[in-house]
């Protein structure tokens, strides 16, 4: 019962345009969003987090959408560079000190 | 500041073995997640402790695997006797616990069981 869902296991984009990573949840208790980055052989990287009174956070090139209605939030990172190239997971949680519910990742590759 | 460590990095053991991790969190962060991954797989979580206490071991199982984070010195996973099931990367994160609820994650255990 997967209740973090990345649906795109991979997204290739070229340098300088938008990438998009899309998850949905189903678990409408949730209430506090993270998104991360992950290369290979290393630990996941936060980025950014979004709390469920607000519907958007922003932070240099990444910005987080929630959509509450449609359990819906979105990943965007403006301009895309080879650097972000890595696995993205997006988890939720309840908030306080609860665990993580990740999803399964989407694969961004920014293609020179 | 350091961050989160964990070691050791590449753990490789025979089935039977034991299997011990450790993590010590960021300094003044007190509270330690321990996660999964198996792979092509997320992050599955296993067990959440503060000081001296396991507040919620909901996804660990329930034999052969155990927690603890002591007063002094890093959190430890123990693994007893090792099947080829539990090869897998473990993460350990930590968070501050008081209104921050951002956890961070050292650079896992690569645990090998042949």
């Amino acid at each position: 019962d997967q209740q973090v869902k990345q649906n795109s296991p991979s997204l290739s984009v070229q340098e300088g345009r938008i990438s998009i990573l899309n998850c949905d949840y189903t678990n409408s208790m949730f209430d506090y969003f993270l998104w991360y980055k992950k290369y290979p052989a290393e630990g996941p990287t936060f980025l950014i987090s979004i709390s469920s009174i607000k519907d958007k956070n922003e932070d240099g090139r990444f910005t987080v959408f929630l959509n509450k209605s449609a359990k819906h939030l979105s990943l965007h990172i403006v301009p895309s560079q080879p650097g972000d190239s890595a696995v993205y997971f997006c988890a939720a949680s309840f908030s306080g000190n609860t665990p993580l519910v990740f999803g399964k990742g989407t694969r961004l590759s920014v293609i020179a | 500041n350091a961050g989160v460590m964990q070691n050791p990095r590449h753990l490789v053991r025979r089935r039977g073995q034991e299997a011990r991790l450790r993590c010590s969190p960021m300094k003044g962060h007190s509270h330690v997640y321990w996660y999964r991954q198996l792979p092509e797989e997320g992050l599955k979580f296993m067990v959440y402790l503060q000081k001296e206490n396991i507040i919620d071991e909901s996804g660990m199982p329930k034999e052969r695997f155990s927690a603890e984070f002591p007063k002094e010195g890093p959190s430890i996973l123990r693994i007893q006797q090792v099947v080829r099931g539990d090869s897998a990367a473990y993460f350990c994160a930590s968070s501050p616990g008081t209104g921050n609820y951002e956890q961070y994650f050292g650079p896992g255990t690569r645990l090998t069981v042949t």
